[in-house]
């Protein structure tokens, strides 16, 4: 069965430095992986997502994630935090045509 | 182009009372997943639709069901509510090319609906 694990439930950073949130997979086949956030009170804006070919993914607001097959990682990285980054972060993986999600990370960013 | 929405955004019924929740996905997307987010079972899939046919299901009772329209409209049923049915109602919409797999579900703002 595809799962995905999302091993800390609390990111803190603090503004302008290098953020990763963690996401670890579990599949049978090919992995196909997304990155989802959530603000509060307000429905998934996907980010990314790693399909097949290069192992670096660039996605939306400058956030980019890596791949690792040897590790079997999916983390998420920005390089230069910013408060409005602030939200809920969900790691997920299709099974068919559905989603299974991570528990989700509070990202917390700090002036 | 517009988002997906969703009608309505916010719901109260009481313990054994039947809810119907809509969904409208992003114009040409003719795949429509509905999910249930709560504190304590995080998001879960409920059902996927396709062409007005249930193509994928998850883990849930009965009562919950749904349907696509030709338009590929979507609306989610639970009858029979429980306490334990209070979450947040997202529908996603993709493309659905192929079988789908690889396709980004783009989602709507949610229902929150509350069980009393």
């Amino acid at each position: 069965a595809q799962s995905v694990a999302q091993p800390e439930d609390q990111v803190n950073v603090a503004e302008g430095n290098p953020l990763t949130v963690k996401c670890t997979y579990s599949v049978s086949g090919n992995p196909y992986l997304f990155w989802y956030v959530q603000y509060p009170n307000r429905g998934l804006q996907f980010l990314l997502k790693y399909i097949t070919g290069d192992n670096l993914v660039k996605g939306s607001y400058g956030f980019e994630a890596e791949f690792n097959k040897s590790q079997t990682s999916f983390h998420l990285k920005k390089p230069s935090a910013l408060v409005s980054d602030s939200a809920l972060y969900f790691c997920a993986v299709k099974a068919g045509t559905a989603l299974i999600f991570g528990k989700g990370t509070t990202l917390s960013v700090s002036s | 182009k517009a988002g997906v929405t969703q009608t309505p955004r916010y719901l109260i019924k009481t313990r054994g009372q039947q809810v119907t929740l809509s969904c409208s996905p992003i114009s040409g997307h003719r795949s429509v997943s509905w999910y249930q987010q709560t504190p304590g079972q995080g998001l879960q899939f409920l059902f996927e639709y396709f062409s007005e046919t249930q193509r994928n299901k998850g883990n849930f009772p009965g009562r919950f069901s749904g349907r696509q329209f030709s338009n590929s409209r979507s609306e989610m049923n639970v009858s029979t509510l429980e306490l334990g049915d209070s979450a947040l109602y997202l529908c996603a919409s993709s493309l659905a090319g192929g079988a789908g797999i690889t396709d980004t579900q783009y989602f709507g703002p949610g229902t929150r609906l509350t069980v009393l």
